[in-house]
């Protein structure tokens, strides 16, 4: 059964810093895993979404990286801004499923200015 | 850009009470699901749905639970006999045929008294 974890729960820096998060997955059996960024209360907007087959997927500030055989991912953020203050979760969808998608219980940022 | 819409953004309701909310899926999307986030705890699967049936659910999917496209562009999930534990956010989401990428709404947040 694919569990998702995310470590940090929490992480607290100042404005300008480069900073990683981490998901890790215990089936290396994917399609895929997407990071999602999530406002307090609101619904969630996909960051990136890394096939089984990348390694490294960018878009602007954020980098993902993927390495299926040791079931891990991470989310690059450079330059962080107290914008990018939210909750940053991954998942992956269930093989031989419905694709439905495994969250990890996310890692709440905060960007201190 | 088009998005997934869902209303209401909050429903408050009476325990015992029945509840439907409401997701306006991405036109050319015809698979569609519904996750539940109950408040500090992961997003967690509900129950997907493809041509006009039920392709998988989850075990918190009980009988109280059901879900319709009734119109050819609603998606509904409706809780027969709200209980207090149904209090959560409800997010739709939809993905094209062929595509990866699920696309979630902005979510309902479901308060039972």
């Amino acid at each position: 059964k694919q569990e998702v974890t995310q470590i940090p729960a929490a992480l607290s820096v100042p404005e300008g810093e480069n900073l990683v998060l981490n998901c890790s997955f215990t089936d290396s059996a994917i399609y895929n895993l997407q990071w999602f960024r999530q406002d307090p209360g609101k619904g969630l907007t996909s960051l990136l979404l890394i096939q089984s087959s990348q390694r490294e997927q960018t878009s602007g500030r954020l980098n993902a990286s993927l390495d299926k055989s040791s079931g891990r991912s991470t989310l690059y953020i450079a330059a962080s801004q107290p914008g990018d203050s939210a909750t940053y979760l991954c998942a992956v969808p269930v093989v031989d499923s419905s694709y439905k998608l495994i969250f990890g219980s996310g890692t709440r940022l905060l960007v201190r200015p | 850009e088009p998005e997934v819409t869902q209303t209401p953004s909050h429903q408050v309701t009476q325990m015992g009470q029945e509840v439907i909310l409401r997701c306006v899926p991405l036109s050319d999307h015809l698979y569609f699901y519904w996750y539940r986030q109950i408040l500090g705890q992961k997003v967690e699967f509900l129950v997907s749905f493809y041509n006009n049936e039920i392709s998988e659910k989850s075990e918190i999917f009980d009988d109280q639970f059901s879900v319709e496209r009734p119109d050819g562009s609603n998606f509904t999930l409706k809780i027969r006999s709200t209980k207090l534990e149904d209090s959560a956010m409800y997010f739709c989401a939809s993905r094209p045929p062929g595509g990866r990428i699920q696309y979630f709404g902005p979510g309902t947040r479901l308060t039972v008294l």
